[in-house]
Protein backbone atom coordinates (compact mmCIF):
# COMPACT_ATOMS: atom_id res chain seq x y z
CA UNK A 1 0.00 0.00 0.00
CA UNK A 2 0.84 3.27 -0.64
CA UNK A 3 2.99 5.30 2.45
CA UNK A 4 1.44 9.11 2.99
CA UNK A 5 3.20 12.40 4.75
CA UNK A 6 0.17 14.31 5.94
CA UNK A 7 1.61 17.70 7.66
CA UNK A 8 1.18 19.52 9.82
CA UNK A 9 0.06 16.82 12.63
CA UNK A 10 -1.62 19.44 14.70
CA UNK A 11 -2.01 23.27 14.37
CA UNK A 12 -4.02 25.73 16.81
CA UNK A 13 -4.87 28.58 14.75
CA UNK A 14 -7.03 32.33 15.35
CA UNK A 15 -10.31 32.51 13.96
CA UNK A 16 -10.29 34.28 10.58
CA UNK A 17 -6.80 32.89 9.32
CA UNK A 18 -6.61 29.59 7.21
CA UNK A 19 -4.45 26.45 7.31
CA UNK A 20 -2.86 24.21 4.51
CA UNK A 21 -2.53 20.79 5.00
CA UNK A 22 -0.32 19.18 2.74
CA UNK A 23 -0.19 14.93 1.39
CA UNK A 24 3.03 13.57 -0.18
CA UNK A 25 2.66 9.89 -1.46
CA UNK A 26 5.41 7.95 -1.94
CA UNK A 27 3.75 6.83 -5.28
CA UNK A 28 1.71 8.08 -8.53
CA UNK A 29 -1.82 7.35 -7.53
CA UNK A 30 -4.60 8.78 -9.67
CA UNK A 31 -7.54 9.48 -6.83
CA UNK A 32 -6.60 11.69 -3.45
CA UNK A 33 -9.52 12.01 -0.73
CA UNK A 34 -9.72 14.71 1.61
CA UNK A 35 -11.61 13.75 4.99
CA UNK A 36 -13.14 15.35 8.20
CA UNK A 37 -13.64 13.42 11.53
CA UNK A 38 -15.10 15.03 14.20
CA UNK A 39 -14.46 13.14 17.82
CA UNK A 40 -16.52 9.97 18.25
CA UNK A 41 -17.66 10.51 14.57
CA UNK A 42 -17.46 8.29 11.26
CA UNK A 43 -15.45 10.07 8.45
CA UNK A 44 -17.34 12.57 6.22
CA UNK A 45 -15.79 13.12 2.93
CA UNK A 46 -14.75 16.91 1.62
CA UNK A 47 -13.62 16.42 -1.71
CA UNK A 48 -12.33 13.92 -4.24
CA UNK A 49 -8.93 15.59 -6.23
CA UNK A 50 -8.01 14.10 -9.09
CA UNK A 51 -4.66 15.61 -11.42
CA UNK A 52 -5.90 17.73 -14.25
CA UNK A 53 -8.92 18.81 -13.22
CA UNK A 54 -10.84 20.61 -10.29
CA UNK A 55 -11.60 18.99 -7.18
CA UNK A 56 -14.79 17.01 -6.51
CA UNK A 57 -16.73 18.67 -3.70
CA UNK A 58 -19.54 16.48 -1.67
CA UNK A 59 -22.37 18.78 -0.11
CA UNK A 60 -22.05 20.79 2.16
CA UNK A 61 -18.44 21.93 1.13
CA UNK A 62 -16.95 24.24 -0.56
CA UNK A 63 -14.35 25.16 -3.10
CA UNK A 64 -14.27 28.96 -1.47
CA UNK A 65 -14.12 27.45 1.71
CA UNK A 66 -12.13 24.37 1.57
CA UNK A 67 -9.61 25.42 -1.79
CA UNK A 68 -7.41 22.38 -2.88
CA UNK A 69 -4.84 21.69 -4.93
CA UNK A 70 -3.32 18.95 -7.09
CA UNK A 71 -0.64 19.62 -9.13
CA UNK A 72 0.70 16.05 -9.64
CA UNK A 73 0.15 12.52 -9.09
CA UNK A 74 1.88 12.72 -5.55
CA UNK A 75 1.01 15.44 -4.26
CA UNK A 76 -2.23 17.34 -2.94
CA UNK A 77 -3.20 20.61 -0.54
CA UNK A 78 -6.42 21.33 1.19
CA UNK A 79 -6.72 24.69 2.87
CA UNK A 80 -9.56 25.37 5.65
CA UNK A 81 -9.79 29.21 5.23
CA UNK A 82 -11.31 31.67 7.04
CA UNK A 83 -11.70 29.49 9.71
CA UNK A 84 -14.10 29.11 13.08
CA UNK A 85 -14.26 27.49 15.93
CA UNK A 86 -16.77 24.78 14.04
CA UNK A 87 -14.34 23.73 12.05
CA UNK A 88 -11.67 22.72 14.99
CA UNK A 89 -11.88 18.70 13.46
CA UNK A 90 -9.09 16.30 12.26
CA UNK A 91 -8.77 16.21 8.72
CA UNK A 92 -7.30 12.99 6.76
CA UNK A 93 -6.24 12.98 3.20
CA UNK A 94 -6.75 9.28 1.89
CA UNK A 95 -5.52 7.37 -1.79
CA UNK A 96 -6.52 4.33 -3.59
CA UNK A 97 -4.26 2.22 -5.54
CA UNK A 98 -5.92 1.21 -8.45
CA UNK A 99 -10.02 0.97 -7.11
CA UNK A 100 -9.64 -0.86 -3.65
CA UNK A 101 -6.30 -0.49 -0.81
CA UNK A 102 -7.18 2.88 0.65
CA UNK A 103 -4.53 4.34 3.15
CA UNK A 104 -4.44 7.30 4.96
CA UNK A 105 -2.45 10.15 6.10
CA UNK A 106 -1.94 10.10 10.00
CA UNK A 107 -4.21 12.99 10.40
CA UNK A 108 -4.06 16.77 11.27
CA UNK A 109 -5.70 17.93 14.20
CA UNK A 110 -7.04 21.28 14.19
CA UNK A 111 -8.19 23.62 16.51
CA UNK A 112 -9.43 26.73 16.36
CA UNK A 113 -9.60 29.55 19.03
CA UNK B 1 -30.21 5.25 0.06
CA UNK B 2 -26.64 4.88 0.19
CA UNK B 3 -25.66 4.85 3.63
CA UNK B 4 -24.15 2.12 5.60
CA UNK B 5 -25.86 1.12 8.53
CA UNK B 6 -23.66 -0.19 11.37
CA UNK B 7 -24.64 -2.37 14.34
CA UNK B 8 -23.88 -2.53 17.70
CA UNK B 9 -22.28 1.65 18.76
CA UNK B 10 -20.86 0.30 21.57
CA UNK B 11 -19.59 -3.56 21.99
CA UNK B 12 -17.97 -4.94 25.42
CA UNK B 13 -16.58 -8.41 24.96
CA UNK B 14 -14.46 -10.41 27.69
CA UNK B 15 -11.29 -11.07 26.63
CA UNK B 16 -10.82 -14.07 24.73
CA UNK B 17 -14.27 -13.78 23.81
CA UNK B 18 -15.74 -13.28 20.35
CA UNK B 19 -16.78 -9.58 18.58
CA UNK B 20 -19.02 -9.57 16.22
CA UNK B 21 -19.80 -6.39 13.80
CA UNK B 22 -22.84 -6.12 11.35
CA UNK B 23 -23.07 -3.70 8.31
CA UNK B 24 -26.19 -3.45 5.98
CA UNK B 25 -26.12 -1.81 2.67
CA UNK B 26 -29.03 -1.06 0.29
CA UNK B 27 -27.19 -0.06 -3.44
CA UNK B 28 -27.02 -3.47 -5.11
CA UNK B 29 -23.82 -2.53 -6.98
CA UNK B 30 -21.83 -2.55 -3.92
CA UNK B 31 -18.78 -4.91 -4.64
CA UNK B 32 -16.07 -4.28 -2.34
CA UNK B 33 -16.81 -3.82 1.53
CA UNK B 34 -13.45 -3.35 3.53
CA UNK B 35 -13.26 -3.03 7.61
CA UNK B 36 -10.83 -0.53 9.25
CA UNK B 37 -9.29 -0.22 12.81
CA UNK B 38 -8.46 3.03 14.52
CA UNK B 39 -7.27 3.57 17.52
CA UNK B 40 -6.88 6.52 19.42
CA UNK B 41 -5.35 9.48 18.04
CA UNK B 42 -3.92 7.43 15.81
CA UNK B 43 -5.65 7.45 11.26
CA UNK B 44 -7.71 4.63 9.87
CA UNK B 45 -6.06 0.91 9.37
CA UNK B 46 -7.47 -1.36 6.67
CA UNK B 47 -7.94 -4.63 8.43
CA UNK B 48 -9.68 -6.80 6.02
CA UNK B 49 -11.59 -6.51 2.95
CA UNK B 50 -14.31 -8.75 0.63
CA UNK B 51 -14.81 -8.31 -2.78
CA UNK B 52 -18.59 -9.23 -3.84
CA UNK B 53 -17.39 -12.03 -5.71
CA UNK B 54 -16.48 -14.22 -2.10
CA UNK B 55 -18.56 -14.71 1.03
CA UNK B 56 -16.18 -15.71 3.18
CA UNK B 57 -12.49 -14.03 4.22
CA UNK B 58 -10.24 -15.11 7.04
CA UNK B 59 -7.00 -13.69 8.26
CA UNK B 60 -5.81 -15.20 11.49
CA UNK B 61 -7.95 -14.19 14.42
CA UNK B 62 -10.57 -11.86 12.03
CA UNK B 63 -12.87 -13.06 9.26
CA UNK B 64 -15.40 -11.24 6.87
CA UNK B 65 -18.52 -12.39 5.84
CA UNK B 66 -20.40 -11.30 2.87
CA UNK B 67 -23.97 -12.21 2.25
CA UNK B 68 -25.03 -10.44 -1.00
CA UNK B 69 -28.70 -10.93 -1.09
CA UNK B 70 -29.62 -9.58 2.40
CA UNK B 71 -26.69 -7.05 1.88
CA UNK B 72 -25.21 -7.17 4.71
CA UNK B 73 -21.71 -8.10 5.69
CA UNK B 74 -20.48 -9.17 9.25
CA UNK B 75 -16.64 -8.35 10.87
CA UNK B 76 -15.53 -11.34 12.92
CA UNK B 77 -13.33 -11.47 15.82
CA UNK B 78 -11.86 -14.26 17.55
CA UNK B 79 -10.09 -14.99 21.13
CA UNK B 80 -9.90 -11.18 21.74
CA UNK B 81 -7.13 -9.38 23.05
CA UNK B 82 -6.49 -6.35 24.66
CA UNK B 83 -4.83 -4.81 21.83
CA UNK B 84 -8.30 -5.26 20.09
CA UNK B 85 -9.65 -2.30 21.57
CA UNK B 86 -10.74 0.62 19.37
CA UNK B 87 -13.14 2.06 16.66
CA UNK B 88 -13.92 -0.30 13.83
CA UNK B 89 -15.31 1.09 10.60
CA UNK B 90 -17.00 -0.71 7.85
CA UNK B 91 -16.96 0.70 4.32
CA UNK B 92 -18.20 0.16 0.44
CA UNK B 93 -17.36 1.51 -2.71
CA UNK B 94 -18.90 0.64 -6.44
CA UNK B 95 -17.85 1.54 -9.44
CA UNK B 96 -21.28 3.17 -9.78
CA UNK B 97 -19.72 5.67 -7.32
CA UNK B 98 -15.98 5.73 -8.39
CA UNK B 99 -14.79 3.73 -5.76
CA UNK B 100 -16.01 6.23 -3.40
CA UNK B 101 -16.12 5.02 0.11
CA UNK B 102 -19.50 5.03 2.03
CA UNK B 103 -18.74 4.75 5.33
CA UNK B 104 -20.61 3.20 8.04
CA UNK B 105 -20.85 5.00 12.17
CA UNK B 106 -18.02 2.91 13.68
CA UNK B 107 -18.22 0.35 16.45
CA UNK B 108 -16.46 1.26 19.72
CA UNK B 109 -15.06 -2.16 20.68
CA UNK B 110 -13.69 -2.83 24.48
CA UNK B 111 -12.02 -5.67 26.03
CA UNK B 112 -12.86 -6.23 29.38
CA UNK B 113 -9.73 -8.00 31.23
Amino acid sequence: SAVISQKPSRDICQRGTSLTIQCQVDSQVTMMFWYRQQPGQSLTLIATANQGSEATYESGFVIDKFPISRPNLTFSTLTVSNMSPEDSSIYLCSVVRGNYGYTFGSGTRLTVV
Amino acid sequence: GENVEQHPSTLSVQEGDSAVIKCTYSDSASNYFPWYKQELGKRPQLIIDIRSNVGEKKDQRIAVTLNKTAKHFSLHITETQPEDSAVYFCARSSMDSNYQLIWGAGTKLIIKP
